[in-house]
């Protein structure tokens, strides 16, 4: 059965730290790995990694692709208060298949 | 360019009934799919409509059906409403079927009762 699975569930910082949110897999016929951020309602996109990108960034964000290890990292430095959100990732075959997610808090 | 709209919002129904939720996609997009999404759950993808034609299902029953307009835009019907299927229903389209990165609308919070 496919699976994604992301650790940690919850996180708590402060502003300023640096954090990693992780991402495994284990999908049939994988096409690309994508990572939102769901504040409220609706997931907002921030990557798409394939095997032909394998690492993206955007200001603070960055991430990461594994092919190997079957994994990807998203990585935020300098967080802010509105950094707060879950941030799920999904695995796209034929449909995207998400992780339950992590909780990130973001204190002053 | 327009974004994904869904409708209504909110809804709280019965034990019994029967729903329909609305999406319309993201101007130029012509794939819709849906999603389900419980409490502390991540989405859970229900199917997927290309070009009028339901392009893959995933593990819900046939009393979750849809339908997709020449418009693209798409509905969600679920009939014999079930105290689970409360939920958040999200709807993404994307530009193909495959392959391309999905735009979320703002989802419908379902209540059961």
């Amino acid at each position: 059965e496919d699976k994604v699975v992301q650790s940690p569930l919850s996180l708590v910082v402060h502003e300023g730290d640096t954090v990693t949110l992780n991402c495994s897999y284990e999908v049939t016929n994988f096409r690309s790995l994508l990572w939102y951020k769901q504040e409220k309602k609706a997931p907002t996109f921030l990557f798409m990694l394939t095997s032909s990108g394998i690492e993206k960034k955007s200001g603070r964000l960055s991430s990461i692709l594994d092919k190997k290890e079957l994994s990807s990292i998203l990585n935020i430095t300098a967080t802010q208060t509105g950094d707060s959100a879950i941030y799920l990732c999904a695995v796209l075959n034929d449909k995207l298949i998400f992780g339950t997610g992590t909780r990130l808090q973001v204190f002053p | 360019e327009t974004g994904v709209t869904q409708s209504p919002t909110h809804l709280i129904k019965t034990r019994g009934q029967q729903v329909t939720l609305r999406c319309s996609s993201q101007s130029g997009h012509n794939t819709v799919s849906w999603y389900q999404q419980a409490l502390g759950q991540g989405p859970q993808f229900i199917f997927q409509y290309y070009r009028e034609e339901e392009n893959g299902r995933g593990n819900f029953p046939p009393r979750f059906s849809g339908l997709q307009f020449p418009n693209y835009s798409s509905e969600l019907n679920v009939n014999a409403l079930e105290l689970d299927d409360s939920a958040l229903y999200l709807c993404a389209s994307s530009l193909v079927s495959t392959g391309a990165e999905q735009y979320f609308g703002p989802g419908t919070r379902l209540t059961v009762t």
